[in-house]
């Protein structure tokens, strides 16, 4: 059973460039959420999709978008690129079901350096 | 603003001690509790989770005490080993699959 995946591992970028990180969901889920980690600091929820559409939001600007396909896998675009923008992004999947039993997990993430 | 307070940021314990985080929240809506670990260049990995309606969850050696009016819970690490070092987030939300609020971590380092 797959977990979490996210492309690429590691990617350099500089001022002003556009940027975007992709992620497939655990099979069989059908959630996937965007956190952002800065070094040293706990993760900061960027914004969430389901059924294709932005579910909840966080405090980021909108040069943070995304999208998700059908087949439930997400990407995140950044524009316009800050150094502070530089940080360890999270993809998480969870499955929304009446129940509430299931939870989130978090893929490997991408470190994305700004210069 | 910090919904999800935690200490302390780092701690220290040798091998086969009781490792002791803290976190506070003030929303009274969060309904779902979890702790994640995190070792360095990894993503967060659920430990355990809690809900409200129980003041304790044990997993192993792992065991999440919830206090619900003083809108404290905490996580124990029983007999601590080295593999257990790693960083520590307490976590809340409104739901178990929607918007997690992070504290700032916890980092311990369990010495041999």
């Amino acid at each position: 059973d797959a977990g979490v995946t996210q492309s690429p591992t590691h990617l350099i970028k500089t001022r002003g460039q556009q940027v975007t990180l992709r992620c497939s969901p655990k099979s069989g889920h059908d959630t996937v959420s965007w956190y952002q980690q800065a070094l040293g600091q706990g993760p900061q929820f960027i914004f969430q999709y389901y059924e294709e559409e932005e579910r909840q939001r966080g405090n980021f600007p909108d040069r943070f978008s995304g999208h998700q396909f059908p087949n439930y896998s997400s990407e995140l675009n950044v524009n316009a690129l800050l150094l502070g923008d530089s940080a360890l992004y999270l993809c998480a999947s969870s499955l929304v079901l009446g129940l509430g039993t299931d939870t989130q997990y978090f893929g490997p993430g991408t470190r994305l350096t700004v210069l | 603003q910090q919904q999800v307070k935690q200490s302390p940021q780092s701690l220290i314990v040798q091998k086969g001690g009781i490792s002791i985080i803290n976190c506070a929240y003030e929303n009274t809506a969060f309904d779902y509790f979890p702790w994640y670990q995190q070792f360095p260049g990894k993503g967060p990995a659920l430990l355990i989770a809690i809900r409200p309606d129980v003041s304790e969850k044990k997993e192993g050696r792992f065991t999440i005490s919830f206090n619900k009016s003083a809108k404290q819970f905490s996580l124990h690490i029983m007999d601590s080993q080295p593999g257990d070092s790693a960083t520590y987030f307490c976590a809340a939300s409104t739901d178990s699959w929607g918007k997690l609020q992070f504290g700032a971590g916890t980092q311990v380092v369990v010495t041999p």
